[in-house]
Formats: C-alpha cells, sequence, structure tokens
C-alpha cells in the first residue's frame, strides 16, 4: 500500500527560527494536505495541494506539491511559540478498490519552540 | 453541529469489557476515517468507510475491532475485551470524496483498567 515518510520526527528550535518539514511517498498522490495539532485536540487542516509544483502560503506557512508528485514540504517562518504541536502531511493517490479516495498520513513532526 | 461530533469525549473502562464509540460526520461527507493516536504518537489508521463501498479494514489490529458505518452517515467503533494496551486516543474524520480535505473531531480518549 501507499507510506508516506515526515520527518524529522521531532525539532525545538528557537522562536523567531524558521522550520522546514517534509513528506516523501513510495507512489504518486494526486493531493498533499498539511494538519497542525495542538495537545488535546483533533488535527486542523492548515494547507492543501492540489497540482503537482504548487506553491501555497497561509500567513507564515508555505507548502509546496513536488514536481514529481512524489513529495511535499512545509515552511513555517519566523516561528512563534503557539506553532507548537504536531504536524502532519497526508496525500491521496490512485489507490482503487476499498482505497479508493483513502488518504494516507504521514508520522508527524513534532515542533518544540523556545521562547 | 457544523464539525464531525465524537462522543464520549472520555471513557474510562475496565479491562475486558466492551465499549462503543460514536461518530457523527459532517452532513453529506461519503467518507469517514477512523484512528488511533498514543500519547505523543503519529495517526495510526483503523478502517476507512467510502459511501456504500465495502470499507477498508487494513488497519483493524484484531478481531476484537469493529467498526459500521449506518445509513451512509454516523459511525459506531467497538472494541470488544478491551486490553490497556487499547488506551489511546481515538479520532474521527469525514470528507467528501471528490474533495480531499478531511475534518477531524476531537476525539474520545479511552483508557482501560
Amino acid at each position: 500500500g501507499q507510506q508516506l515518510n515526515q520527518s524529522p520526527q521531532s525539532m525545538f528550535i528557537q522562536e523567531g527560527e524558521d522550520v522546514s518539514m517534509n513528506c516523501t511517498s513510495s507512489s504518486i498522490f494526486n493531493t498533499w494536505l498539511w494538519y497542525k495539532q495542538d495537545p488535546g485536540e483533533g488535527p486542523v487542516l492548515l494547507i492543501a495541494l492540489y497540482k503537482a509544483g504548487e506553491l501555497t502560503s497561509n500567513g507564515r506557512l508555505t507548502a509546496q506539491f513536488g514536481i514529481t508528485r512524489k513529495d511535499s514540504f512545509l515552511n513555517i517562518s519566523a516561528s512563534i511559540p503557539s506553532d507548537v504541536g504536531i504536524y502532519f502531511c497526508a496525500g491521496r493517490g490512485n489507490a482503487g478498490g476499498t482505497s479508493y479516495g483513502k488518504l494516507t498520513f504521514g508520522q508527524g513532526t513534532i515542533l518544540t519552540v523556545h521562547p | 453541529g457544523a464539525g464531525v461530533s465524537q462522543s464520549p469525549s472520555n471513557k474510562v473502562t475496565e479491562k475486558g469489557k466492551d465499549v462503543e464509540l460514536r461518530c457523527d460526520p459532517i452532513s453529506g461527507h461519503t467518507a469517514l476515517y477512523w484512528y488511533r493516536q498514543s500519547l505523543g504518537q503519529g495517526l495510526e489508521f483503523l478502517i476507512y468507510f467510502q459511501g456504500n463501498s465495502a470499507p477498508d479494514k487494513s488497519g483493524l489490529p484484531s478481531d476484537r475491532f469493529s467498526a459500521e458505518r449506518t445509513g451512509g452517515s454516523v459511525s459506531t467503533l467497538t472494541i470488544q475485551r478491551t486490553q490497556q494496551e487499547d488506551s489511546a486516543v481515538y479520532l474521527c474524520a469525514s470528507s467528501l470524496v471528490q474533495f480531499t480535505e478531511a475534518f477531524f473531531g476531537q476525539g474520545t480518549r479511552l483508557t482501560v483498567v
């Protein structure tokens, strides 16, 4: 089945630093999504990407859909303490059958921001 | 409500008892997912429902776990003969298949004592 590798697993940064994390897939994806999960909450969608090469920004967040359709990255600029949380990538490929339309999630990146 | 609703928000049960966790997806969403998340860990896929098609059950960890989706809407995840290792947060998400964004509920925190 489709697999996603997300890295790094965790990051410890100082407030104001930029952050970058990425996901790679063993197969082609048609869509990439990035989520953030705050403690005690469900994941919340940050950015959605639908076309290879697409670069999308949402405030201090920027994400790109890799041209090979097998990877995506998320950048956070000028980090602040409230950026703390777990970030997940997710993708949807061409799987059929019972997996048609199914989203696959990465393992998550735990971000800690020191004031 | 407008979002995905899960109940109960917290559940404490004794080892060996059965539990049922409920998910009310966003109205009109044809796809529904269940995930399990241990403390500080990633999302472990359990089961995926898509419209009237047979569900993808490939993530269910044992035959003690089962899920139903009645009328293409509400879903119930059942864990029989609970074990301590079943303690986790169980998250439900729903989406329109033709649009890929999935929206999550707040989760049910299950503690087996």
